[in-house]
This record gives C-alpha cells, sequence and structure tokens, in this order.
C-alpha cells in the first residue's frame, strides 16, 4: 500500500456505540492529523500529531479521543457521538514540523453517519 | 467572516475553456496550498505556495503577498478537472490550515 489509507471508509453507528477510525501513512511522514468536513462547511482542523505527540487539539470535544500509537499510526476513537457529528472524517500526514510548512498528504476519508 | 474567501462559488465550464478561481485571505501566512477533491471525498494538494507563480500541466498559482489574494487557472479544461477546488492557508503555527469553503467546478463537453 503507498500514501496515506483509512479505514473504514464508511461507517454508520448509533449515539450509543463505540468505533474507531483508523489511519496508516506509508509515506515516512512524522506529522499526522485529523480533519472533520461537514456539508457546506469547510474543512476543520481537529487533531495534530508531531513524532506521536498531540501538538493540537482544535477545541474538539471529549466524544472524540485520537490516539497516535506511532508516526506512521493514527485513530480516532469514537463515543457517544451526535447526529451532527456526521460528516467525512479526513487524515492527512506531512514531514514534521519545524517550523517550516509542508505538503499534506490527504487519505481517502471516512464517511460517517451517526443515528 | 471566514479567514480563507474563495470566489466563485460554483463555476460551470466547456470543455477547452480557461478557468480562474480565486481565493483572498484576511491573515499573515507563511503559504497558501491549493488542493482539489474529487467526489468521493479523497483530497490531492495541488500546489503550495508562499511567491510568484507555479505551473504544473495545465494548473497555474499564482500569489500575490501585499494583496492576500491567489488564483488558479486551468488552461483547456477537459471534464477530468471536474472536481471541487479547495484553497487553504497556514498560519502561525505551521501544521495548522484554514480552509475555504471551495469552488465547485464543472467541466462539460
Amino acid at each position: 500500500e503507498t500514501g496515506v489509507t483509512q479505514t473504514p471508509r464508511h461507517l454508520v453507528m448509533g449515539m450509543t456505540n463505540k468505533k474507531s477510525l483508523k489511519c496508516e501513512q506509508h509515506l515516512g511522514h512524522n506529522a499526522m492529523y485529523w480533519y472533520k468536513q461537514s456539508a457546506k462547511k469547510p474543512l476543520e482542523l481537529m487533531f495534530v500529531y508531531n513524532f506521536k505527540e498531540q501538538t493540537e487539539n482544535n477545541s474538539v470535544p471529549s466524544r472524540f479521543s485520537p490516539e497516535c500509537p506511532n508516526s506512521s499510526h493514527l485513530f480516532l476513537h469514537l463515543h457517544t457521538l451526535q447526529p451532527e457529528d456526521s460528516a467525512l472524517y479526513l487524515c492527512a500526514s506531512s514531514h514534521g514540523l519545524a517550523g517550516d510548512t509542508y505538503e499534506q498528504y490527504f487519505g481517502p476519508g471516512t464517511r460517517l453517519t451517526v443515528t | 467572516k471566514n479567514e480563507v474567501e474563495q470566489s466563485p462559488q460554483n463555476l460551470t465550464a466547456q470543455e477547452g475553456e480557461f478557468i480562474t478561481i480565486n481565493c483572498s485571505y484576511s491573515v499573515g501566512i507563511s503559504a497558501l496550498h491549493w488542493l482539489q477533491q474529487h467526489p468521493g471525498g479523497g483530497i490531492v494538494s495541488l500546489f503550495m505556495l508562499s511567491s510568484g507563480k507555479k505551473k504544473h500541466g495545465r494548473l497555474i498559482a499564482t500569489i500575490n503577498i501585499q494583496e492576500k489574494h491567489s488564483s488558479l487557472h486551468i488552461t483547456a479544461s477537459h471534464p477530468r478537472d471536474s472536481a471541487v477546488y479547495i484553497c487553504a492557508v497556514s498560519t502561525g503555527t505551521a501544521s495548522k490550515l484554514t480552509f475555504g469553503t471551495g469552488t465547485r467546478l464543472q467541466v462539460t463537453l
């Protein structure tokens, strides 16, 4: 596999369920990101990890819990979500952060529907 | 008001036409990104630029830092160019991107 992969591609879950989204990058990058894309809204940054350490939490509700066990893998654990959390969740990666801006590479996204 | 504004929101063109999508931003930036999103969701980075102009195939991106404005041009447009084009800027912390709402382009035969 090459690039950035995400699983599952589609997920339907009830408000009381617990599920996890997985992202894996095969690019040797050090930084990984979670984004949320809701209908009719701009992409929103949720979390940033750099060398496995969380460097950004964009005021995301605690029902979203990220995990980054190593520089290649990123998870987003979901519990007690609300219908308004239905969106496309995108993962991205880039080279590490050292004051310079790097190009980000995106995965295909997970389309989440909360019922 | 969004920090990143794009125009137009929707654009329909005939194959072969020259297309321009505009992006204006209101904050100081370290770089500006142009991204392409096809139906189904996947996003591809087209350009990252902090000054001047970049060209890749039929795509050209320009930026005017003083005017806080960037344009994405597509020459000899083709139906496969149909997608949403998103402008994003890196501000402050280099990792943090702020996105525009996107321009939906449809190129017809």
